[in-house]
């Protein structure tokens, strides 16, 4: 099946510092990926939708400044952090889908998820 | 806009006992749903999935879930729970022609032995 691999898992960081977090589709090819924020007993929130090749979509609220989305190929993306602050410190969990941007029947298929990146900020 | 509802933040079930995990949704159109499970510090993983077809819905772990169009629902079922079903679980859905999924609050389940 497919698998997501999204490294690293955890993550201590000092506060002004940037910190990459790479998220790779192992077995297929994922032209989009979306990264989501979880804070402690809540839902995902979707961050941003990184697109291969093309700039990132993010969502209203989220700087894209401050999370730098990179997509450079079709098997990884990367977020980082620029000039962490302690308020970032969550848990970080990317996602891919296979063949999302091209193929309408396709959108029946569910995302399959990273174990997710915890972040802190001290 | 479409979203999601779990109306429930914690289950408690007993082991051997059938469970409901709650979800409502709310969308134009006709929606794809999904249920994923979460275990701690871990991502989501995928459970079942509607798309057309039948009502109910057989997934992964023995769990099931049942589109009700009417009352516009997609509650998550198990007939025997087990203490390793505790976990976070979220219901998603998608609106067909967007790419990104819309996850409820999620439902804490505790099968308690």
């Amino acid at each position: 099946g497919a698998v997501v691999s999204q490294h690293p898992s955890w993550v201590i960081c000092k506060s002004g510092t940037s910190v990459k977090i790479e998220c790779r589709s192992l077995d297929f090819q994922a032209t989009t990926m979306f990264w989501y924020r979880q804070f402690p007993k809540q839902s995902l929130m979707l961050m941003a939708t990184s697109n291969e090749g093309s700039k990132a979509t993010y969502e209203q609220g989220v700087e894209k400044d401050k999370f730098l989305i990179n997509h450079a190929s079709l098997t990884l993306s990367t977020l980082t952090v620029t000039s962490a602050h302690p308020e970032d410190s969550s848990f970080y969990i990317c996602s891919a889908g296979v063949n999302l941007r091209s193929s309408f029947s396709s959108y029946n298929s569910p995302l399959h998820f990273g174990n997710g990146t915890r972040l802190t900020v001290t | 806009a479409q979203s999601v509802a779990q109306p429930e933040d914690q289950v408690n079930v007993a082991e051997g006992n059938p469970l409901t995990v709650k979800c409502t949704y709310s969308v134009s159109g006709n929606p794809y749903l999904f249920w994923y499970v979460q275990y701690p510090n871990r991502g989501l993983q995928f459970l079942l999935k509607y798309i057309t077809g039948d009502n109910l819905v057989k997934g992964s772990y023995g769990f099931e879930a049942e589109f009700n169009k009417s009352q516009t629902s997609f509650h998550l079922k198990k007939p025997s729970a087990l203490v390793s079903d505790s976990a976070l679980y979220f219901c998603a859905v998608r609106v067909p022609g967007k790419r990104q999924l819309t996850f409820g609050s999620g439902t804490q389940l505790t099968v308690l032995p």
